[in-house]
């Protein structure tokens, strides 16, 4: 089956500069790499996804690359704010229009300081 | 929220009782998943279900079992609890045919704790 790496694990970064998170995975058959942001004790909420046709993706603060050949996609959020702080997870599953069976990564832990 | 709802959200029980999580949902999704999460492990799917009566294992489905008898909820039951079962339990929702697409939606999450 599919498996997703994600690193680090631990990320700290003063306010106003860039983070960068990153994900391998090993199926070369995924096609769909949502990040999920969670705070702590709530649910897991989309953040920004990708699809195989598309190799880069933006929504303000955030972006998404996409690397097929290399199978890796990360997540860049720049300006941090302290309301980035939470674990950010990377995610990959194959197919559409079909259950959506996310193999997620471990998690990062995104520490923004003032 | 996507319109979901889990109960109970914080439960306590003994090792080698029987748990049942239930996840309600009003805007009638096709897809319904149970993930659990632990730490150092992410997210990992227990079961799925694509529709009433229809439902799958996912990676990690060992002492579970589910149900879906109607396509609001989906059911997840632990027949016996162990502690290696202690954990955050998550349902979700996706609907490939709406516009979301692949995308997944979290429920708040049920806590469970097996002593």
């Amino acid at each position: 089956g599919e498996n997703v790496e994600q690193h680090p694990s631990t990320l700290s970064v003063q306010e106003g500069d860039s983070a960068v998170i990153k994900c391998t995975y090993s199926d070369s058959a995924s096609n769909y790499f949502p990040w999920y942001k969670q705070e702590l004790g709530k649910r897991p909420q989309l953040i920004i996804d990708i699809r195989s046709n598309v190799g880069e993706k933006k929504d303000q603060r955030i972006a998404v690359t996409l690397n097929k050949t290399a199978k890796h996609f990360s997540l860049h959020i720049t300006e941090t704010q302290p309301e980035d702080s939470a674990v950010y997870f990377c995610a990959a599953s194959i197919g559409t229009g079909t259950a959506s069976k996310l193999t997620f990564g471990t998690g990062t832990r995104l520490q923004v300081t003032l | 929220d996507a319109g979901i709802t889990q109960s109970p959200r914080h439960k306590v029980t003994e090792t080698g009782t029987p748990v049942t999580l239930r996840c309600h949902q009003t805007e009638n999704h096709r897809y319904m998943y149970w993930y659990r999460q632990d730490p150092g492990h992410g997210l990992r799917l227990i079961h799925y279900s694509y529709g009433v009566k229809d439902t799958d294992k996912g990676e990690v489905s060992d002492g579970y079992s589910v149900s879906r008898s109607k396509t609001e909820d989906f059911l997840l039951t632990l027949e016996s609890a162990t502690s290696s079962q202690t954990s955050v339990y998550f349902c979700a929702i996706s609907d490939p045919g709406r516009t979301s697409g692949n995308t997944i939606y979290f429920g708040e999450g049920s806590w469970l704790t097996v002593v």
